[in-house]
């Protein structure tokens, strides 16, 4: 089954409102990558991080690491239009060897 | 022009034909894989294969078969396509290591009949 649970599954958003996404796995990973898909493409690599607790911003957006390597975040401030799409987090296992397991991704929507 | 391209883009089909999935790249990676999406269930991997000798089932590979042919060429294959088997498919390529990104196809978007 699932291995790396992500939520909310939808969100809904007034244009300037911030919004967060959860990734949460049941066991560590190596690392975690983030992707976007916009609606009707493919899913495109945001950002990896790798250490644990780390902390990386991509201007509006920051992205997080837990402590026990076992869950992240997304976090948009102020969100626009140009925000609206699929977002998916992806975690190697520590004791994986070469499945990269993807979450079920957290669409985001975005009223003007 | 594309790192990755599928072909074709969109098919229709009836239950029962087999249909072949073809993806290419041009950025020589060794790994390739296929994913299959539907909503509410993000990306599941379907096959995946790290050089041209290297076959490995993924999470959902009943139904489906691989064929990689050279190093920049994977196709996946339904031999007897069922309703379920409508779905968004993905082919995507990465490096060797853990840390590299995968970079996705266009996208094959099937329907069964």
């Amino acid at each position: 089954g699932q291995q790396v649970m992500q939520i909310p599954q939808y969100q809904h958003v007034q244009e300037g409102e911030d919004f967060t996404t959860y990734c949460n796995s049941s066991t560590t990973l190596s690392n975690i990558q983030w992707y976007k898909q916009r609606p009707g493409g493919h899913p495109v690599f945001l950002i990896q991080l790798v250490k644990s607790g780390e902390v990386k911003k991509q201007k509006r957006l920051t992205f997080q690491f837990g402590e026990a390597k076992k869950n992240s975040s997304l976090h948009i401030t102020a969100t626009q239009t140009t925000d609206v799409g699929t977002y998916f987090c992806a975690g190697w296992r520590s004791s994986n060897t070469g499945k990269l397991i993807f979450g079920q991704g957290t669409t985001l929507q975005v009223k003007p | 022009d594309a790192d990755v391209t599928q072909t074709p883009r969109n098919r229709i089909t009836k239950t029962g034909k087999r249909i072949m999935l073809e993806c290419s790249q041009t950025k020589g990676h060794d790994r390739m894989y296929w994913y299959r999406q539907d909503p509410g269930l993000g990306l599941r991997l379907i096959y995946y294969s790290f050089d041209v000798k290297d076959i490995n089932k993924g999470e959902i590979s009943d139904g489906y078969s691989v064929s990689r042919q050279a190093q920049a060429k994977f196709s996946l294959s339904l031999e007897s396509a069922i309703p379920n088997q409508t779905a968004l498919y993905f082919c995507a390529i990465s490096g060797t290591s853990f840390l590299d990104e995968q970079f996705f196809g266009p996208g094959t978007r099937l329907t069964v009949l």
